[in-house]
């Protein structure tokens, strides 16, 4: 199975800051990467899907990028609404496996 | 609008087995897979398998094999996951999601609690 390692864990932050968190892939998963965005007691949300592309609806702060095995998903200003857990998911190959998630926290 | 819902929560004792239903609207049902993804509580998502609603063809994650089946009512636009011989380590909100190859898993369930407990 691939392995989805993502860094933070946990992320302190404040609004209007520019946030970074990465995921790495135990091998290559070409651009298969997912990002979601998860709040306390609801499902999660599709982000990003193809490492780079916005789901409709997304804001425009929010960017993926990375092939391969190294991938990152970025707040260019952080809002109220963004504070929550982030997860990737590699759809390469089954089975699916996600990261671990990171919390982002307001500082 | 697409909208998948879910059965509600569900208690069993250890040994038994559960059956969680998924009904689509919005769009075409044979149209997209349908994945079952599960979170235990503080834990991370963990993907169960997958099911392509017009064959009826199904994949399973190794770890669930032989104890997890999907199946589906067409006529209903209904997606079913069954999981036996449950344990306690299998409480957790299953959760149903649409899926393609090109976004994975794009619209998702409100999710069904599941809870194991003698």
């Amino acid at each position: 199975d691939i392995q989805m390692t993502q860094s933070p864990s946990t992320l302190s932050a404040s609004v209007g800051d520019r946030v970074t968190i990465t995921c790495r892939a135990s091998q290559s998963i070409s651009s298969w990467l997912a990002w979601y965005q998860q709040k306390p007691g609801k499902a999660p949300k599709l982000l990003i899907y193809k490492a780079s592309i916005l789901e409709s609806v997304v804001p425009s702060r929010f960017s993926g990028s990375g092939s391969g095995t190294e991938f990152t998903l970025t707040i260019s200003s952080l809002q109220p609404d963004d504070f929550a857990t982030y997860s990737c998911q590699q759809y390469n190959s089954y089975p699916y496996t996600f990261g671990q998630g990171t919390k982002l926290e307001i500082k | 609008q697409v909208q998948l819902v879910q059965s509600g929560a569900e208690v069993k004792k250890p040994g038994a087995s559960v059956k969680v239903s998924c009904k689509a609207s919005g769009y075409m049902f044979t149209s997209y897979d349908i994945n079952w993804v599960r979170q235990a509580t503080g834990q991370g998502l963990e993907w169960m398998g997958r099911m392509n609603p017009d064959s009826g063809n199904t994949g399973y994650a190794q770890k669930f094999q032989g104890r997890v089946t999907m199946t589906r009512n067409t006529s209903k636009s209904t997606a079913y996951m069954e999981l036996s011989s449950l344990r306690s380590e299998d409480s957790a909100v299953y959760y149903c999601a649409r899926g393609t190859t090109l976004f994975s898993m794009d619209a998702w369930g409100q999710g069904t609690t599941v809870t194991v407990s003698s």
